[in-house]
C-alpha cells in the first residue's frame, strides 16, 4: 500500500512563471490538504479538496489554486511566481472528517530565482 | 485563528537524557498532533490525542485541554531522535471541515 506520493522532489523556476506540483493520496483517503513551509518555519495551511471542491483555504493569495480528480489526486499550481514562494510543498491526505491521522507526502523542494 | 506556541526552540541534549518538549494554543481544539520531521522534509505523525496520554516506545505525549498544553517527552534519548517536533492543533472549522495550525518547531540534537 503506497502511502502519499508527490512530484516532483525538486523544482527551480524563475520569478514569474508558473508551476504545477502533484499529489496522490494514500489509499482509501478522499481528503487532500496542501502546506506551505518556508525554511525554519513550521507549515502553513493554503487550502483542503474534498469531492473535487476547495472545501477551505488558508491565507494565501489567488495566485495559489488547486484541484482534485475522480481519484483523489490533486494538483497545486501557483502563478506568477515570487522569490518568497520557495519553500517546500507539502501534501497530506485523510479520511474527510481529519479525525484520523493525517499521512504527509515526502514534499516538493521549490526553489524561485 | 489559533496561536501554537512551542518550547524550546532548539533543544542540544546527552544520549540517554529525559527529554521534554511544551506546546501551548491559544482557542480550544478537536484535537493535536504531534509530527517528527527530519532532514529533507518528511514528516511522520507520533500522534494524535485529544485527551489524557498516549505512548508509543519510547515516545509519550500528554494533553492538558483545560490549560490549552501539551507535552512531548522523550525518554532514554538517542542520536537517530535528532529531529524537528512540530505540534499542530486541528480546529473545527465548521461546515464539516478541519483545518491544521502548526506550530514552528523544536529542533532536537541528541549528542552521544
Amino acid at each position: 500500500d503506497a502511502g502519499v506520493t508527490q512530484s516532483p522532489t525538486h523544482l527551480i523556476k524563475t520569478r514569474g512563471q508558473q508551476v504545477t506540483l502533484r499529489c496522490s493520496p494514500k489509499s482509501g483517503h478522499d481528503t487532500v490538504s496542501w502546506y506551505q513551509q518556508a525554511l525554519g518555519q513550521g507549515p502553513q495551511f493554503i487550502f483542503q479538496y474534498y469531492e473535487e471542491e476547495e472545501r477551505q483555504r488558508g491565507n494565501f493569495p489567488d495566485r495559489f489554486s488547486g484541484h482534485q480528480f475522480p481519484n483523489y489526486s490533486s494538483e497545486l499550481n501557483v502563478n506568477a511566481l515570487l522569490l518568497g514562494d520557495s519553500a517546500l510543498y507539502l501534501c497530506a491526505s485523510s479520511y474527510p472528517t481529519l479525525t484520523d491521522t493525517q499521512y504527509f507526502g515526502p514534499g516538493t523542494r521549490l526553489t524561485v530565482l | 485563528k489559533n496561536e501554537v506556541e512551542q518550547s524550546p526552540q532548539n533543544l542540544t541534549a546527552q544520549e540517554g537524557e529525559f527529554i521534554t518538549i511544551n506546546c501551548s494554543y491559544s482557542v480550544g481544539i478537536s484535537a493535536l498532533h504531534w509530527l517528527q520531521q527530519h532532514p529533507g522534509g518528511g514528516i511522520v505523525s507520533l500522534f494524535m490525542l485529544s485527551s489524557g496520554k498516549k505512548k508509543h516506545g519510547r515516545l509519550i505525549a500528554t494533553i492538558n485541554i483545560q490549560e490549552k498544553h501539551s507535552s512531548l517527552h522523550i525518554t532514554a534519548s538517542h542520536p537517530r531522535d535528532s529531529a524537528v517536533y512540530i505540534c499542530a492543533v486541528l480546529d473545527h472549522s465548521g461546515a464539516g471541515s478541519y483545518q491544521l495550525t502548526f506550530g514552528k518547531g523544536t529542533k532536537l540534537s541528541v549528542i552521544p
